[in-house]
């Protein structure tokens, strides 16, 4: 099956910093999202992105899919930005489930 | 954006009995829901696929007498942890999408179970 990586696995940052999460995966897909997962476990659609670039807010995202990845953009981090950031792929027609990355663990301390 | 709920949110369950979980789309019907699970500290593992009128599909090493899955309706699919046993505790997610839009799909709030 098709294989996601994520890095980095872990991120510290102070607040007001910038961050970039990277998502590697290791065949062509028809869905790319990322998530946001709250402390109560809620995942929070951030973007569908199977291809170029989406801004929302202080949110950015990137996939370049004829290289295999995507880049999610943080800027002026704030403590509420903290949680785990999931990649996630498909490579079927909506029928095939997601194929998710082990995540990246971003802490912002204030 | 889409809606997608689940009830319970959490439940604790003895040993050796059943315990069923509800996925409900709000704003939109879908023919196909997804299960996940995710361990503490680990990432969502795909369980699997919901299909509106048919029997589901299991992804590999889920045993599918273990875990009833009924999809009867096009806004409702139904989980069943069935003899449950404390390894079975986790964190269950289940998901959908609208088929008039885009392949993303919109997860439910989970639902922790733990099975003592």
């Amino acid at each position: 099956g098709i294989q996601v990586e994520q890095s980095p696995p872990d991120l510290i940052l102070q607040e007001g910093a910038n961050s970039t999460l990277r998502c590697n995966f290791s065949d062509s897909v028809n869905n790319l999202q990322w998530f946001h997962q709250n402390p109560w476990g809620q995942l929070i659609n951030l973007f569908y992105i199977p291809s170029g670039t989406k801004q929302n807010g202080r949110l950015s995202a990137t996939t370049v899919a004829t290289e295999r990845y995507s880049l999610l953009y943080i800027s002026s981090s704030q403590t509420t930005d903290s949680g785990v950031y999931f990649c996630a792929v498909e490579r079927g027609g909506g029928a095939d489930g997601l194929t998710f990355g082990k995540g990246t663990h971003l802490i912002i301390q204030p | 954006g889409a809606v997608v709920s689940q009830h319970p949110s959490w439940v604790i369950c003895k040993s050796g009995t059943s315990v069923k979980i509800e996925c409900r789309s709000l704003d939109f019907q879908a023919t196909t829901m997804f299960w996940y699970r995710q361990f503490p500290k680990q990432s969502l593992m795909l369980m699997a696929t919901s299909n509106e009128g048919s029997k589901a599909t299991y992804e590999q090493g889920v045993e599918k007498d273990k875990f009833l899955i009924n999809h009867a309706s096009l806004t409702l699919s139904t989980l069943t942890v069935t003899s449950a046993h404390p390894e079975d505790s986790s964190f269950y997610i289940c998901s959908a999408g609208p088929r008039d839009r885009t392949y993303e799909q919109y997860f439910g709030p989970g639902t922790r179970l733990t099975v003592t």
